[in-house]
């Protein structure tokens, strides 16, 4: 089984700052996947990559196949940003997830 | 767009009662999953199917049954809730094995 680990786990920051949040694993996989779960509980998927480095808007999410480790980054944060961010990664050779415990972040205005 | 619908949104049980959680997908995804979430926990697989009369274990299934008569439909039924069940369910869904995964607003449920 693929294990995760997410880091940190929780974040506060100033509106306006840059963030980072890491996941790190430790099989060899194809697809890592972010997730961001609302304060009222709704998950919707940020993306899904396998290599080099994705943008949407202000979400930046980047992955090293090699060190088995994955950003998300998040430009000019806005709290609206405030939610969980969750990394998910396949287990070798099936269609099962593992979930990271999630990154709980707060922006502050 | 629909997406992945889940009935009901809240439900108290009391021990020993049934159930069954409604999941309706209206994106012709093969791939159905339905997820516990625990505090503090990262999501857990309940059972998970991958087309329409296939479905398969995931690593917490004990006291879940499923069904998939439908491409559209993936019920979850508890039978004989037990405190432990207490929790907030989701279901997913999915393309294919590495596709994007659409979630459903979550039940949440607690047994008494």
């Amino acid at each position: 089984k693929n294990e995760v680990e997410q880091s940190p786990q929780n974040l506060t920051a100033q509106e306006g700052e840059f963030i980072t949040i890491n996941c790190s694993y430790s099989v060899g996989i194809s697809a890592l996947h972010w997730l961001q779960q609302h304060p009222g509980g709704g998950i919707v998927s940020l993306f899904m990559l396998s290599s080099g480095k994705k943008k949407h808007g202000r979400l930046i999410a980047t992955i090293n196949i090699q060190e088995k480790h994955s950003s998300l980054h998040i430009t000019a944060s806005h709290p609206r940003d405030s939610a969980v961010y969750i990394c998910a990664v396949p287990n070798f050779g099936n269609e099962k997830l593992t979930f990271g415990t999630g990154t709980r972040l707060t922006i502050i205005p | 767009n629909a997406g992945v619908t889940q009935t009901p949104k809240f439900r108290i049980l009391k021990i020993g009662q049934s159930m069954t959680l409604q999941c309706a997908q209206d994106m012709n995804h093969n791939y159905m999953y339905w997820y516990r979430q625990d505090p503090g926990m990262g999501l857990k697989l309940i059972y998970y199917s991958v087309g329409a009369g296939i479905t398969d274990k995931g690593e917490v299934p004990n006291g879940y049954n499923v069904s998939r008569s439908t491409t559209e439909d993936f019920p979850l039924r508890l039978e004989l809730a037990a405190p432990s069940q207490t929790s907030v369910y989701f279901c997913a869904s999915s393309p294919g094995r590495q596709g994007p995964l659409h979630f459903g607003n979550g039940t949440r449920l607690t047994v008494t």
